[in-house]
């Protein structure tokens, strides 16, 4: 069964650093979403992705955080000047172009910013 | 806006017992809405999803939901509890209307005791 495939599964960073954060969509879906979870709490939307620009994005996401789609197949989430309340867990899915048919999440990558 | 609630944040059920999760949501037309299941530190797993057709939806693990409009529901449900049960569950909904991103509910944490 097709996947989502992000990377890597755990980074640390220090207060203030860039990181990228990297996923692979299914090949053949059209649209791209990142979700965040900090511990303990629901799963958030951050932002969708369609036709290499921005569809929505929420309140959340504000200037530190952008997306790219830098070539056919991954699709990144850039987060410029980390603080530590941005340790969390961050989901990127995809899904075709038939409404939700096909939505499917990856397993997550742990961000943690010490 | 779309909303979840999922009213009970921990629920403790007996080894064999059946199992019943709730979930209500808050949305004018029909919904999209899924259950999925996470274990501590890892990703989401699809249990079942309803998009039109049959109210009762079954899933994966021997799961099963319930889709009813007139109470704005989508519980869950399982005959028999198996201690590798124990995990948190997350209900979600979306729709095209609101650009097919997923809102999620707050999660519930089910305990099996032995």
């Amino acid at each position: 069964e097709p996947e989502v495939t992000q990377t890597p599964s755990h980074q640390v960073t220090q207060m203030g650093q860039e990181v990228i954060l990297r996923c692979v969509p299914i090949s053949n879906h059209l649209y791209f979403y990142w979700y965040r979870q900090i511990l303990g709490q629901k799963v958030e939307f951050l932002v969708s992705f369609y036709n290499n620009e921005i569809s929505e994005k929420s309140e959340i996401f504000d200037d530190q955080f952008s997306v790219e789609r830098p070539d056919g197949s991954n699709f990144t989430l850039k987060i410029r000047s980390t603080k530590l309340e941005d340790s969390a867990m961050y989901f990127c899915a995809s899904r075709t172009g038939l409404g939700l048919y096909g939505y499917t999440f990856g397993s997550g990558t742990r961000l943690t910013v010490v | 806006a779309q909303s979840v609630t999922q009213p009970d944040i921990h629920i403790t059920v007996s080894e064999g017992a059946s199992l019943e999760l709730r979930c209500n949501y808050s949305y004018g037309a029909t919904p999209y809405l899924f259950w999925y299941v996470q274990s501590p530190g890892q990703g989401l797993q699809l249990l079942l999803k309803y998009f039109s057709g049959d109210t009762l939806v079954q899933g994966i693990k021997g799961f099963e939901a319930e889709f009813k409009r007139s109470q704005s529901s989508f519980n869950l449900r399982k005959p028999s509890v198996h201690w590798s049960d124990a995990a948190e569950y997350f209900c979600a909904v979306g729709n095209k209307e609101y650009g097919n991103k997923l809102v999620f509910g707050a999660g519930t944490i089910l305990r099996v005791k032995s």
